[in-house]
């Protein structure tokens, strides 16, 4: 069975700055996806990035890009320009190119943005 | 605009009641999951259905059961409720590609749960 580990329950990072969040994740499949979603207050689940695992080059939304490095299983997040609306829960999530599509959740990271 | 809506947004129930949890959408997906989140436990799929006539158990459905009434509906059922079915609940869709599609997921706004 697939795993997802995120190993940073909590992150901060003064505005304007920089923060990256970790997830690595357990499969023997080659053919995946994995994702990265937000949960603001609002407690709304929002795609904030995707990475298929057939591409070697990197994903990237504007200030949201990806370091996915498959043979080590690592698909950190990196946010650039942190600004106070970027405070939320991020989770990382695996799914199985296979026929069945579940995604498997990582834990999640709090983030908080210091002014 | 074509969402999923979840109803009710908050309920509070005692133990031992059935429950029903109610999720729409307007996105002409076949696919819906339900699943729950737990503080530091991430979110983990509770049942799932791929069309009206398909019903998958997820990891943790003991205690759950699900109803496709449609395309666009899909109910989760706690018949008997006790306490640590106290959670957060979210409803998802996605529609079937081919060719790689990723096939996103589209979350409701949750339901939060409380059984005392």
């Amino acid at each position: 069975a697939q795993t997802v580990t995120q190993s940073q329950p909590e992150m901060s990072v003064q505005e304007a700055e920089t923060v990256t969040l970790s997830c690595t994740y357990d499969t023997s499949e080659s053919d995946y996806y994995l994702f990265w979603y937000k949960q603001p207050p609002s407690r709304q689940m929002i795609l904030v990035i995707r990475q298929e695992a057939y591409k070697q080059q990197n994903a990237t939304e504007n200030r949201f890009s990806v370091n996915f490095q498959k043979a080590a299983k690592s698909f950190s997040l990196k946010i650039s320009d942190s600004q106070l609306g970027d405070a939320a829960m991020y989770f990382c999530a695996y799914r199985s190119a296979r026929v069945g599509e579940k995604l498997t959740f990582g834990t999640g990271t709090r983030l908080t943005i210091i002014p | 605009d074509a969402d999923v809506t979840q109803t009710p947004r908050n309920r509070i129930t005692k133990t031992g009641k059935r429950i029903m949890l109610e999720c729409s959408q307007t996105k002409g997906h076949d696919r819906m999951y339900w699943y729950r989140q737990d503080p530091g436990l991430g979110l983990r799929l509770i049942y799932y259905s791929f069309d009206v006539k398909d019903i998958n158990k997820g990891e943790i459905s003991d205690g759950y059961s699900v109803s496709r009434q449609a395309q666009a509906k899909f109910s989760l059922s706690l018949e008997s409720a006790i306490p640590n079915q106290t959670a957060l609940y979210f409803c998802a869709t996605s529609d079937f590609g081919t060719g790689g599609v990723y096939n996103e997921q589209f979350f409701g706004p949750g339901t939060r749960l409380t059984v005392l």
